[in-house]
């Protein structure tokens, strides 16, 4: 089964806006972590959040985590054609050999 | 440094016919995992190894599907009898280490079982 839910499903912005996407979780996690996956780059690695941090810069992108609520959320700021992708979530749970359960992703779509 | 690679990158098969995966991880990873992502899903975990040993293969259909990790190094991943709902994207993954860290995804082999 899948934990993390990603919310939307999908979005469409224009260039130069905000994209913010939400991520919800079941169990206790160690980390979650954002991917993207284009047709272009595969899936890559984007950031990725400790259950003991609150929030986390990388460029454009800005990711909170809030344990008590077991969610995420993802801010991609001034967005550009190029950002157009599926995002996921994924979480870390909390033992020794934990693997990671993606979400069922966001697709976003940013017009010119 | 060089990414994860995956053969082949298509592969087009009937059902009941068997098919097989190879994956290269990045030089001086000791975790590869085998993912299925099927349309409009997100990858669900088949298989982690540990350099050559198997960590997690609880979600892997062990009647029809195999995987080794031969020297913790390269590794295959095999089909035997496929059947239609296996159409899907395998991807490989590596890391560093377990548990901990980003994974570094190869292209994927796109499946489809007619």
């Amino acid at each position: 089964s899948q934990q993390g839910e990603e919310d939307p499903q999908a979005l469409s912005i224009q260039e130069g806006e905000n994209a913010t996407m939400n991520c919800s979780y079941k169990t206790s996690i160690n980390n979650l972590q954002w991917y993207r996956q284009n047709s272009g780059r595969g899936l890559v690695h984007l950031i990725l959040i400790r259950s003991n941090e609150r929030e986390k810069h990388s460029g454009r992108l800005r990711v909170t985590l809030d344990t008590s609520k077991k969610s995420s959320s993802l801010l991609i700021t001034a967005s550009r054609a190029a950002d157009t992708a599926s995002y996921f979530c994924a979480t870390g749970g909390n033992s020794g050999y934990s693997t990671l359960t993606f979400g069922k992703g966001t697709m976003l779509l940013v017009s010119p | 440094e060089a990414g994860v690679a995956q053969s082949p990158r298509y592969k087009i098969i009937e059902k009941r016919q068997s098919v097989a995966f190879w994956c290269n991880p990045i030089s001086g990873h000791a975790t590869l995992y085998w993912y299925q992502q099927i349309l409009g899903q997100g990858p669900k975990l088949l298989i982690q190894f540990q350099n050559n040993g198997v960590v997690d293969d609880s979600q892997l259909p062990k009647d029809r599907f195999s995987a080794e990790r031969l020297k913790g190094v390269d590794s295959t991943l095999k089909i035997q009898p496929a059947k239609l709902e296996d159409s899907a994207v395998y991807l490989c993954a590596s890391s560093f280490r377990v548990g901990v860290g980003e994974q570094y995804f190869g292209p994927g082999t796109r499946l489809t079982v007619t």
